[in-house]
């Protein structure tokens, strides 16, 4: 199962709304997960099973859709939020992860 | 509270094998349902799922690496160790090892990885 991802980077203002998203090259069902990665740090888990907020995960991440088509949505961008953005299918147990959305500062 | 850390060297050269160990604490890997897997992310570049073994010794392998890998647990020593034979530089990554965990809705089991490692780099270079 390949994932794509889009786009590959964009810029943002602190207190924006943005959204990216992610396909999968076949139906994976809800099998979705999104990581969030700083520069020099591990991933971080945000999202599991394309819409459930990890615990501890600020309310202003949101995840939906299922299938092939899936986004995540970050309400009111704070500065901490900049980073690169990863998904993830587990639909199949070879675990792909997607190419990344890098958001940076407008 | 659930911690990973890997080890291993952090030079290695062409054709050689690379061990990495992943010591972990807060679980078992003799619990039901419980998972490590390895991940890695070449300098600049994406993340990478490479090895997944299982409490039942289970494994899963990425297609494109399984003839080079070999993942093992040592439940003693609440270990997980990853061999990969015939190492390579663009093999030149800083790699993971992260608990994974199952979440179950409804009939429904999803899974993540949940819990990283702080990562260790892993240069291939003669």
């Amino acid at each position: 199962i390949q994932m794509t991802q889009s786009p590959s980077s964009l810029s943002a203002s602190v207190g924006d709304r943005v959204t990216f998203t992610c396909r999968a090259s076949l139906s994976i069902g809800i099998y979705l997960n999104w990581y969030q990665q700083k520069p020099g740090k591990a991933p971080n888990l945000l999202i599991y099973g394309a819409s459930n907020l990890q615990s501890g995960v600020p309310s202003r991440f949101s995840g939906s859709g299922s299938g092939t088509d899936f986004t995540l949505t970050i309400d009111s961008l704070q500065p901490e939020d900049f980073a690169t953005y990863y998904c993830q299918q587990t639909y199949s147990t070879l675990f792909t992860f997607g190419p990344g959305t890098k958001v940076d500062i407008k | 509270q659930i911690t990973l850390k890997e080890s291993g060297p952090t030079l290695v050269k062409p054709t050689q094998t690379l061990t990495l160990t992943c010591t972990f604490s807060g679980f078992s890997l003799t619990t039901s349902g419980v998972a490590v897997g390895w991940i890695r992310q070449p300098p600049g570049k994406a993340l990478e799922w490479l090895a997944l073994i299982f409490w039942d010794d289970d494994k899963r392998y990425s297609p494109s690496l399984k003839s080079r890998l070999t993942i093992t647990m040592d439940t003693s020593k609440s270990q997980v160790v990853l061999t990969m034979t015939n190492m390579d530089p663009v093999d030149t990554a800083t790699y993971y090892c992260a608990h994974r965990q199952e979440w179950e809705d409804s009939g429904t089991y999803m899974e993540a990885f949940d819990i990283w490692g702080q990562g260790t780099m892993i240069t291939v270079s003669s």
